[in-house]
Order: structure tokens, then sequence, then C-alpha cells
């Protein structure tokens, strides 16, 4: 069964710091991986994917991740926050079933960043 | 806007109702995917659709049911309600297998 583990449930960030969240999943198979963000009162929407091609893959809004095989990772960050980063991350991780119908996309329990002025 | 509809967007019930969730997917996605968030749950994978036919089922509950009819719009009927249901539900469509997925807003469910 794939499972994925965010370290921390909450991170707050300065504008302009570092932006740093942490996913770690457990696959039997090579997995995909993903990063969707929740604005408030909205649905999820995808930042980035991973699925076995570049390991580091450039998403929407600046942020990017990079698959570490060896570290069963795939760690989102971004150079500098914005105020409008605000909003709830889930890393993701599915099955590859290649040609398949039948599908699941197993998330984390989310990370909340908080950007402070 | 992510082209997949839920209807209704906010729905405050009693314990021991039914209702019933609605899901339009985008046009053209094939697969459609229920998730329950809750705050001591997280997102919950509830249940796949693809094409008409139940593929993938997560922790749906045995008073959960759902189904997706021929024009691809999906329904999750919830029923005897219980204040643990309160939550909100996503629905989500994908065209490919590719992780994708394009959620709605979601229906928030209050079960008082």
């Amino acid at each position: 069964a794939q499972s994925v583990t965010q370290l921390g449930s909450h991170v707050s960030v300065s504008e302009g710091a570092l932006v740093l969240l942490r996913c770690n999943y457990s696959s039997s198979v090579p997995p995909y991986l993903f990063w969707y963000v929740q604005y408030p009162n909205q649905g999820l929407q995808l930042l980035l994917k991973y699925t076995s091609a570049a390991t580091l893959v450039k998403g929407i809004n600046g942020f990017e991740a990079e698959f570490k095989k060896s570290e069963t990772s795939f760690h989102l960050t971004k150079p500098s926050a914005h105020m409008s980063d605000a909003a709830e991350y889930f890393c993701a991780v599915s099955d590859n079933f290649s040609g398949g119908s039948n599908y699941k996309l197993t998330f984390g329990k989310g990370t909340l960043l908080t950007v402070n002025p | 806007d992510s082209g997949v509809t839920q209807t209704p967007k906010h729905l405050i019930t009693a314990t021991g109702q039914r209702v019933t969730l609605r899901c339009s997917p985008r046009s053209g996605d094939l697969s459609v995917y229920w998730y329950q968030q809750s705050l001591d749950q997280g997102l919950q994978f509830l249940i796949q659709y693809y094409n008409g036919e139940e593929r993938a089922k997560g922790n749906i509950l045995e008073r959960f049911s759902a189904q997706q009819f021929p024009d691809l719009h999906s329904e999750l009927n919830l029923s005897s309600l219980e204040l643990g249901d309160s939550a909100l539900y996503f629905c989500a469509s994908s065209l490919l297998n590719t992780g994708e997925l394009f959620f709605g807003e979601g229906s928030r469910l209050t079960v008082l």
C-alpha cells in the first residue's frame, strides 16, 4: 500500500524567504508523485507532478520539487515566498497503472503555509 | 475554474437523514473520483468511477453509495447520516490516468 507523510502540519515563513515543504512517500512500485494546493474555500489545484522523467520538476507559481529515490522524498520548494502563496499544500502518490482505468491518488495530511509580511 | 461542478455548495441536515451530492465532470473526462475532507482524517479517497463503472473503492462507508450516469455525471448518496459525516466532499475528474485530477469546489455537509 502506498502512503505519504508530510512533515509539519503548519509552516510559517516571512515574505521573500525560502519555502520548503517536506514530503516522504512509501510505494512498492515506481510512483507518480504530485503536489496540490488548496486555497481557502476552493478545491485542490495541481502544482506539479513527477512521472519518472526529470527528477527536478517545475510547477506553477515558481514552485519546484525534486524526486529523490534514495531518500523516498519529494520536497516542495520556492526560493522566495509571496503573500499569495498562503494556502494548504498536499503531497500525493499514485499507483502507476500504465494504461489501466482503475486508479487511486493517496494524499498526505497537508501542510498549511502561512506567509508573514 | 477547474470545469468540475458540484452541487450543492452547502448543505445542512439532521442526523438520520439522507442527502445526495451531485458532480458534473469536465467535458470529456471519463473518470470521476469522490473524496471526503475532514479536519481529523484529512483527504480520504471514497470511490472512483470510470465511464459508468466502479473501478476503485476506498474508505467508503456502507451507508454511502455512488453512481456514474451515462452522461458521466456522478452522484454520491449519504444515508443514515451521523454527526461524524460532517465534512467537505470533493469530486474530481480526469481523462487519463496521470494523477492530474481536476477538483470541484466541494460540497460542505453539516449534520446537526
